[in-house]
């Protein structure tokens, strides 16, 4: 069993829907990574967080620490918004900067 | 430069040669990060550094080298190619080791 899943594995949503990504790991952690891979391949770090939750501009992150669990929110969906996210865990007491990654949401976002 | 880049940014080689990635930062991180990223298996770590003089191993360290002598470059070397190395290298970096990562922009390798 991988240490981090993602669910769903491939997400299509028509512009404008409110989108939810989870992610569910298996150890303990000492934070928590939500990424995104453009099309083109870079890979661009959104959120770090261990307890709580976080906004940027439309994209919502939370997470539960007892539930070991954690969800990626987009509000108002747009085009651009396509993208691979990745939920990546820092496994606490493991080597320092040590991720452990999920699979990777695929999203697709219509016009 | 800004930010993290890697070279080259893609490559094709022969088994059995030697190979090194670069990669250098100028935001005066002190950790770096290599990893492999493959279809089906997402992310894995092939080595970090904590500091500029010091190196770990991560999750699929073989096959490959590297060493850190200063804060900004961290290259990676395969000393001898094999096909199963073929893959999209991503070198990343943060301010310290649980911090976020700023990932380089990739280098896509094959190995025939």
């Amino acid at each position: 069993k991988n240490e981090v899943e993602q669910s769903p594995q491939n997400l299509t949503a028509q512009e404008g829907e409110f989108i939810t990504i989870n992610c569910s790991y298996s150890v303990g952690i000492s934070a928590l990574h939500w990424l995104q891979q453009h099309p083109g391949g870079g890979i661009v770090s959104l959120f770090m967080l261990s307890s709580g939750k976080k906004k940027h501009g439309r994209l919502i992150a939370t997470i539960n620490i007892q539930e070991k669990h954690s969800s990626l929110h987009i509000t108002a969906s747009h085009p651009r918004d396509s993208a691979v996210y990745i939920c990546a865990v820092e496994n606490y007491g493991g080597s320092q900067g040590n991720l452990i990654f999920g699979k990777g949401t695929k999203l697709s976002v219509k016009p | 430069i800004a930010g993290i880049t890697q070279a080259p940014t893609s490559q094709i080689l022969a088994a059995g040669r030697r190979m090194t990635l670069r990669c250098t930062q100028d935001m005066r991180h002190n950790a770096m990060y290599w990893y492999r990223q493959d279809l089906g298996l997402g992310l894995r770590l092939i080595h970090y550094s904590n500091t500029a003089g010091t190196t770990g191993k991560g999750e699929v360290p073989d096959g490959y080298s590297v060493s850190r002598a200063n804060t900004d470059d961290f290259p990676l070397t395969l000393a001898s190619a094999v096909p199963s190395q073929t893959s999209v290298y991503f070198c990343a970096s943060s301010d310290r080791g649980w911090g976020e990562q700023f990932f380089g922009p990739g280098t896509r390798l094959t190995v025939l």
